[in-house]
């Protein structure tokens, strides 16, 4: 089945750092991919669809500059977290769409910032 | 109104009894619709897809779909401990592309 390979699994970092996380399409090609935040008890929110060659597209409400996303191949996205803060730990998860499927997920970046 | 509503619970089931788990959502022109598992602290995992009305098995998984009354379910048969998890119903619309639109998820606990 397809996978979607997410790195790294867990962050620790000190405010004012910025983070980057990895998702990979390893078995098929994906021109979109989707990147989530989960907070505790909280379901999962969109943040971004990040297309392959272009920009992304921002959901309302989260910043374009805080969280860079850059989609350079067809099985590469990057989610950095600039400058990260306290207010910005939560659940990371990034998600890709193999041709008529539906998503798949990767195992999600648990993001600490002390 | 959520576009995707769904009791939170917890739905609490005994081993081997059925989970009943309700899903409505707001806008008609969805199309396709799914069940993930979300175990605490892991990601979802898909469990099912449904994109007509009806129902659809797979195992002891029921997926069952009305769209005139825009409600979408999930039962779990034999519900065994290992079923205990957040269960997300999610709803994607065509003009979306792939993109999904998730309810709260409802936590279901199935004690021995």
């Amino acid at each position: 089945g397809a996978v979607v390979s997410q790195h790294p699994s867990r962050v620790i970092c000190k405010s004012g750092t910025s983070v980057k996380i990895e998702c990979r399409s390893l078995d098929f090609q994906a021109t979109t991919m989707f990147w989530y935040r989960q907070f505790p008890k909280q379901s999962l929110m969109l943040m971004a669809t990040s297309n392959e060659g272009s920009k992304a597209t921002y959901e309302q409400g989260v910043e374009k500059d805080k969280f860079l996303i850059n989609h350079a191949s067809l099985t590469l996205s990057t989610l950095t977290v600039t400058s990260a803060h306290p207010e910005d730990s939560s659940f990371y998860i990034c998600s890709a769409t193999p041709s008529n499927q539906p998503q798949h997920f990767g195992d999600g970046t648990r993001l600490s910032i002390l | 109104q959520k576009e995707v509503e769904q009791n939170s619970g917890p739905l609490s089931v005994p081993e081997g009894a059925i989970a009943s788990l309700n899903c409505t959502y707001s806008d008609r022109v969805s199309q396709s619709f799914f069940w993930y598992r979300q175990y605490s602290g892991k990601s979802p995992e898909l469990i099912m897809s449904i994109y007509s009305n009806g129902d659809k098995e797979d195992g002891r998984f029921t997926a069952q779909l009305n769209k005139a009354s825009q409600y979408v379910s999930l039962l779990i048969r034999d519900s065994q401990p290992s079923d205990s998890a957040t269960y997300l119903c999610a709803v994607n619309k065509r003009a979306a592309g792939n993109k999904l639109t998730f309810g709260g998820g409802t936590r279901v606990l199935v004690k021995p």
